[in-house]
Parts: C-alpha cells; sequence; structure tokens
C-alpha cells in the first residue's frame, strides 16, 4: 500500500530537548516536504527537499532541521524546541515538484507535537 | 507571491442540501489550483485539481469546482452533501519558489464542513 508514515503520532516534550520527527514513504517519490498546521493559518510549509541531499527552506524554517540522506527518509529535527512550535505537522511526498503539472502529495497522518 | 483566502471557517449544513466552499486566490497568472480533504485524526487527501482545459473538474465522490480566472476563485461545490462529507477542506494553490520552479503549495485556513442529520 502507497503510504506516507510518520512518527510519533503524538509527542508532549519540553523546552530546549532536542527530537526528531521520522517521516518515510514507499512510493519512490523524489519530493518530500513538511508543513506545519495551526489554527486560522492553514498549512505553511516548513523545509522541502527535490531529492536525496537537496534541501531548501519553505515559508518558516526557523527552528528547524532536515536532512535527505536517502531518498524514502525526510527526518525533521527540533534541535531547541520551544512552546511556539507547538503544532500539527505533516509530511507530504510526491512524484515530482508538489505544485508542478499533474502532481499529487501524498500526506502522512500528522505527528501533534506539544512543547510545554 | 501568492495567497488563498477561504472565505468561511465553518459551514453547517444538513444532510442532502447543497453546500458551496468558497476560495479565492491572490494571482490572476497561470496556476494550479487544488482541493484537499481532510478526515478527522488523518492526513491531507487531494480531492480534485485545475490544470489546464475546462473549467470545471469532478471528484469521484460528487464535489465539483469551477476555476474563475476573471475572479481568481476556486469555489468547491456539492448538490447534495452525506454525513460522511463532514471534514476540513483546504483549498491550495500552486507557487514557485525563486529559481522559478513550482515547489510549494500554498493553503488557505481551511473550511471545516460539518453535516447534520
Amino acid at each position: 500500500e502507497a503510504q506516507v508514515t510518520q512518527n510519533p503520532r503524538y509527542l508532549i516534550t519540553v523546552t530546549g530537548k532536542k527530537l526528531t520527527v521520522t517521516c518515510s514513504q514507499n512510493m519512490n517519490h523524489e519530493y518530500m516536504s513538511w508543513y506545519r498546521q495551526d489554527p486560522g493559518l492553514g498549512l505553511r510549509q516548513i523545509y522541502y527537499s527535490m531529492n536525496v541531499e537537496v534541501t531548501d527552506k519553505g515559508d518558516v524554517p526557523e527552528g528547524y532541521k532536515v536532512s535527505r540522506k536517502e531518498k524514502r527518509n525526510f527526518p525533521l529535527i527540533l534541535e531547541s524546541p520551544s512552546p511556539n512550535q507547538t503544532s500539527l505537522y505533516f509530511c507530504a511526498s510526491s512524484r515530482i515538484a508538489v505544485g508542478a503539472l499533474n502532481t499529487e502529495a501524498f500526506f502522512g497522518q500528522g505527528t501533534r507535537l506539544t512543547v510545554v | 507571491a501568492q495567497s488563498v483566502t477561504q472565505l468561511d471557517s465553518q459551514v453547517p449544513v444538513f444532510e442532502e442540501a447543497p453546500v458551496e466552499l468558497r476560495c479565492n486566490y491572490s494571482s490572476s497568472v497561470s496556476v494550479y489550483l487544488f482541493w484537499y480533504v481532510q478526515y478527522p485524526n488523518q492526513g491531507l487527501q487531494l480531492l480534485l485539481k485545475y490544470l489546464s482545459g475546462s473549467t470545471l473538474v469532478e471528484s469521484i465522490n460528487g464535489f465539483e469546482a469551477e476555476f474563475n480566472k476573471s475572479q481568481t476563485s476556486f469555489h468547491l461545490r456539492k448538490p447534495s452533501v452525506h454525513i460522511s462529507d463532514t471534514a476540513e477542506y483546504f483549498c491550495a494553490v500552486s507557487d514557485r519558489d525563486l529559481a522559478g520552479g513550482y515547489n510549494k503549495l500554498i493553503f488557505g485556513a481551511g473550511t471545516r464542513l460539518a453535516v447534520h442529520p
């Protein structure tokens, strides 16, 4: 089954404690991205990756890091989480660039992060 | 940069009634437009998309959306809703990065559709 898998689904952590949210896709997609979803703001792109070892900032990259060492994995790293990073996070993948012609983005089920 | 406005944050409606979820985007240049649906506790799923050609696009579950270039709108409609349509709906538009590639989707804030019996 084609899917994007995020872990964990729920996470409560304390300010400053480094954490990683994993994302894996089994569709051999080149493009992957991370979004955060906040009430009244919709989804905002954090980082994206066009292919292995190629990553770029999205609209709200501050406080986040990513890596793309393998095609299937795209972890999101919060080196020093703060309460304003409390949010619902989604990983997405697509065959090519997410906004390009005839491309569908596949989303994971989300990770609800609370930073206290 | 593009922006997307979904005019209604919540739309309550009775089962079998028609519904329209409104979406306006900021630019009249060539864009690709999408509607995604998010069921409770799930990720987003593509509902339908407009890339080119016919301005009316349809999904397999009875939704349709019409691209109106002059009004920069892409409203989503369904003539008769079901309880199972209860979800949050996001309108999205493609946007270019600095290098000119379509590398991002700009999402609206979402419209929560609540279908009541």
